[in-house]
């Protein structure tokens, strides 16, 4: 079955504790993204990776790093939470090819962090 | 800012009758994708139609097109109790490498 698997789905943690989320597909997409969603602002993009070894940011990078080592993983790492981070976070993949989302994405179920 | 604004912010109806969401951006695009949520699960994309077509149809949900309004309907027909989630439109905006959301429409229908 196609998907996109997140871990964890809930996470309570304290400010400044490390944290990473992790993201996999098994749908061989080049493209991946990880978005977080808060009540009235929709889905922003946090970073994408359009292929293994290449990442960029999105529109709310600060405070999150991203790696992209294999094709199928695409990790989000919050290295000192705070708690305007607390979030719903989403990672997403798709065959889109460069300069055009021409193709749909592949959404993951969600990661509800709470960072107090 | 946020290239795609969907309205109404909210919606409720009866099962059986039909739901028009609606969808404006700022930007000239290449796709406009319409995804629906679940409460607090993941998007599942429903239809994607490219910038030049104008009209795009999938089961009970009819797609339509303005680019010189910049703007998209989404209509689901005869609506279920089950279609009762949140609606998003999402653009690729010319030389973009992402998809750009609006904030949702929310739908409930009523049985």
């Amino acid at each position: 079955e196609a998907q996109v698997t997140q871990n964890p789905r809930y996470l309570i943690t304290v400010t400044g504790k490390k944290l990473t989320v992790t993201c996999s597909q098994n749908m061989n997409h080049e493209y991946m993204s990880w978005y977080r969603q808060d009540p009235g602002l929709g889905l922003r993009q946090i970073y994408y990776s359009m292929n293994v070894e290449v990442t960029d940011k999105g529109d709310v990078p600060e405070g999150y790093k991203v790696s992209r080592k294999e094709k199928r993983n695409f990790p989000l790492i919050l290295e000192s939470p705070s708690p305007n981070q607390t979030s719903l976070y989403f990672c997403a993949s798709s065959t889109s090819g460069w300069y055009t989302m021409n193709t749909e994405a592949f959404f993951g179920q969600g990661t509800r962090l709470t960072v107090v | 800012s946020q290239q795609g604004e969907e309205d109404p912010q909210a919606l409720s109806i009866q099962e059986g009758e039909n739901a028009t969401m609606n969808c404006s951006y700022k930007t000239s695009i290449n796709n406009l994708q319409w995804y629906r949520q679940n409460s607090g699960r993941g998007l599942v994309h429903l239809i994607l139609i490219r910038s030049n077509e104008r009209e795009k149809h999938s089961g009970r949900l009819r797609v339509t097109l303005d680019t010189s309004k910049k703007s998209s309907s989404l209509l689901i027909t005869a609506s279920r109790a089950a279609d009762t989630a949140s609606y998003f439109c999402a653009t690729d905006a010319v030389a973009g490498n992402k998809l750009v959301f609006g904030a949702g429409t929310i739908l409930r229908v009523k049985s």
